[in-house]
């Protein structure tokens, strides 16, 4: 079970669309739906953003959105605020009720 | 709301087992739909999914784990806890308690965290 592969760091302009990629295998992501995503200010615990791919919990802006194809989901946030800046994380079932998390990636609002 | 809380020693001795409790409130770990889990972080790392207890009892590890911990629940204290043997400084991280509903594999909430330093 190897950690799902997020670029390092993205960043936007306030205003900008920016996405990132969370890449798996045939094995998680390409397997199933049951991809989600967590956002995670400094010193905080992690937020629930999206669910199945592309379902938001209640309470989380439509600026957050998901697709996936093949191995690769996607987190995409739209009209870049500054207070999303922060640390976003994906995560994939993995087949015998076992997750795995993406590495992590930096968001930084320029 | 369910609210979960992390406690246990922040300090471990190397080669000891660390044991972490968690105390969920505003609903049962006894009732269906959820599998209550451990996750940690390591120092300026990414999440890693330790494992977890659904409330029928069975629990599930992360393999490259799973030689190691234990997870269980007490039902009439509401907590479940986890312990991990033989803890190396590898071990030093922040864990989460946390709630993974059923049926969409999803974290839907998520303890503080609680600092466990592994240090001789």
């Amino acid at each position: 079970q190897s950690a799902l592969t997020q670029p390092p760091s993205a960043s936007g302009s306030p205003g900008q669309s920016v996405t990132i990629s969370c890449t798996g295998t045939s094995n998680d992501i390409g397997h199933s739906n049951f991809v989600s995503w967590y956002q995670q200010h400094p010193g905080k615990a992690p937020k629930f953003m999206l669910y199945e791919v592309t379902k938001r919990p209640s309470g989380v802006p439509d600026r957050f959105s998901g697709s996936k194809s093949g191995n690769t989901a996607s987190l995409t946030v739209s009209g870049l605020q500054a207070e999303d800046e922060a640390d976003y994380y994906c995560c994939s079932y993995a087949g015998g009720n076992t997750l795995v998390f993406g590495g992590g990636t930096k968001l930084t609002v320029l | 709301q369910v609210q979960l809380q992390e406690s246990g020693p922040g300090l471990v001795t190397p080669a000891q087992t660390m044991s972490l409790t968690c105390t969920v409130s505003g609903d049962s770990i006894s009732s269906g739909g959820s599998y209550w889990s451990w996750i940690r972080q390591h120092p300026g790392k990414g999440l890693e999914w330790i494992g977890y207890i659904h409330n029928s009892g069975r629990t599930y590890f992360n393999p490259s784990l799973k030689s190691r911990i234990s997870i269980s629940a007490d039902t009439s204290k509401n907590q479940f806890s986890l312990n991990l043997n033989s803890v190396t400084a590898a071990d030093t991280a922040v864990y989460y308690c946390a709630r993974v509903i059923d049926g969409l594999a999803a974290v839907g909430r998520w303890g503080q965290g609680t600092l466990v330093t592994v240090f001789s």
